[in-house]
């Protein structure tokens, strides 16, 4: 499987609850990072964590890192309808040029 | 305008044809990307470029895909002779300085070959 893969690929959900989405990796990476997406848009940046780091903040998001294990954790807490869309995780290898690679993404439904 | 700028937002071309893709980065960015994605999969590394030069390209299709970053003016990416697969989604984002900076994205251009 390639790089960054997500799971699950899709979660349906209540407003109010939280969400977890996990995201795996194979090779050692400078960071992680995690993208939003409404249906037909391009990608919201949500939050960026550093292979140094392993849980960062913002706002109903938490993220977590596990080098050890080449994994990633998104939670959203409190969700709401307007968190509807396809969530990836993205990694930037340890290589010149920083391109990120992709995971196929989770589609995240919270219903009202 | 502070985001990416893409455009045209929706691109309709017959095959054979040429299709050109343009991307505006972030007031200050100097670094921009191109991703292409396939519906419902995540998106794929195409072009790392800076002005003037093209620094990764791994990600191309050997033949009929270009991308260009002048001086002045937009990037683009331009596929000669469209086949009915390159239908996609194209994505352009840019970065600042330092490389461990976030990529911000535009909306995309929806490519469809008739």
């Amino acid at each position: 499987s390639q790089q960054g893969e997500e799971d699950p690929q899709a979660l349906s959900i209540q407003e109010g609850e939280n969400a977890t989405m996990n995201c795996s990796y194979k090779t050692s990476i400078n960071n992680l990072q995690w993208y939003r997406q409404n249906s037909g848009r391009g990608l919201v940046h949500l939050i960026l964590i550093r292979s140094n780091e392993r849980e960062k903040h913002s706002g109903r998001l938490r993220v977590t890192l596990d080098t050890s294990k080449k994994s990633s954790s998104l939670l959203i807490t409190a969700s709401r309808a307007a968190d509807t869309a396809s969530y990836f995780c993205a990694t930037d290898a340890m290589e010149y040029g920083n391109k990120l690679v992709f995971g196929a993404g989770t589609i995240l439904r919270v219903k009202s | 305008n502070a985001g990416v700028m893409q455009n045209p937002r929706h691109l309709v071309r017959r095959r054979g044809q040429e299709a050109r893709l343009r991307c505006s980065p972030m007031k200050g960015h100097s670094h921009v990307y191109w991703y292409r994605q396939l519906p419902e999969e995540g998106l794929k590394f195409m072009v790392y470029l800076q002005k003037e030069n093209i620094i990764d390209e791994s990600g191309m299709p050997k033949e009929r895909f270009s991308a260009e970053f002048p001086k002045e003016g937009p990037s683009i990416l331009r596929i000669q002779q469209v086949v009915r697969g390159d239908s996609a989604a194209y994505f352009c984002a840019s970065r600042g300085a330092p490389s461990n900076q976030p990529q911000h994205f535009g909306d995309g251009t929806r490519l469809s070959i008739l």
